[in-house]
């Protein structure tokens, strides 16, 4: 049974740091990755979608990459904002096209 | 502008009321999904609807019910069997159930049970 880990929980960082939020999956068998973000009481939005035969993708100060023999991805944000404050989801499409596994999130905290 | 569009907003519900809450996109999208999101756990998918006058259940589709009429629009009911409906719900939809797409996601409605 695939199972997604965000570590850490919550994160604190003053600005202008750069960061790494962890997001692990237990079968490596997945066809795709996701990161999201959400503010709090709003939707998700989707921030880079990774291919299970890429190794990472970029957006602005976004670089999520993907190592799937390890059951890894990791979210760097670089020269963070106070307006990065939110919580990053991860999801894992395990190939039942339907479904996507959800991890519980890293809510981070950039303080000016 | 297009997207998804969720209402309302917040609800508030009796106990043995049956609720219903609105999910309609412009975006041309087959797929749509609702999920139900509770403090310190994942998302969890309660129905999902991959074509028109099509849907399946997800992980916890009991106490709910869907319909799909219109490729735009996938309502949600939150029927009184279900017993713990306090919740934040958010729609979703994407291209085709196939897995290499973005998924888009509505603002969400809260649920309160009263």
């Amino acid at each position: 049974k695939q199972e997604v880990t965000q570590i850490p929980a919550a994160l604190s960082v003053p600005e202008g740091e750069n960061l790494v939020l962890n997001c692990s999956f237990t079968d490596s068998a997945i066809y795709n990755l996701q990161w999201f973000r959400q503010d709090p009481g709003k939707g998700l939005t989707s921030l880079l979608l990774i291919q299970s035969s890429q190794r990472e993708q970029t957006s602005g100060r976004l670089n999520a990459s993907l190592d799937k023999s390890s059951g890894r991805s990791t979210l760097y944000i670089a020269a963070s904002q106070p307006g990065d404050s939110a919580t990053y989801l991860c999801a894992v499409n395990a190939g039942n096209n339907r479904k996507l596994i959800w991890g519980l999130g890293t809510s981070l905290a950039v303080n000016p | 502008d297009g997207g998804i569009t969720q209402s309302p907003k917040y609800l508030f519900r009796k106990e043995g009321q049956n609720v219903t809450l609105s999910c309609e996109q412009n975006l041309n999208h087959d797929a749509m999904y609702w999920y139900r999101q509770d403090p310190g756990q994942g998302l969890r998918l309660i129905y999902y609807s991959q074509i028109v006058n099509d849907f399946q259940k997800g992980d916890i589709a009991e106490g709910y019910s869907v319909s799909r009429e219109k490729k735009e629009s996938f309502p949600l009911t939150v029927t009184s069997a279900q017993k713990n409906p306090t919740a934040f719900y958010l729609c979703a939809s994407k291209t085709s159930s196939s897995g290499g797409n973005t998924i888009y996601f509505g603002e969400g409605s809260w649920l309160t049970v009263v």
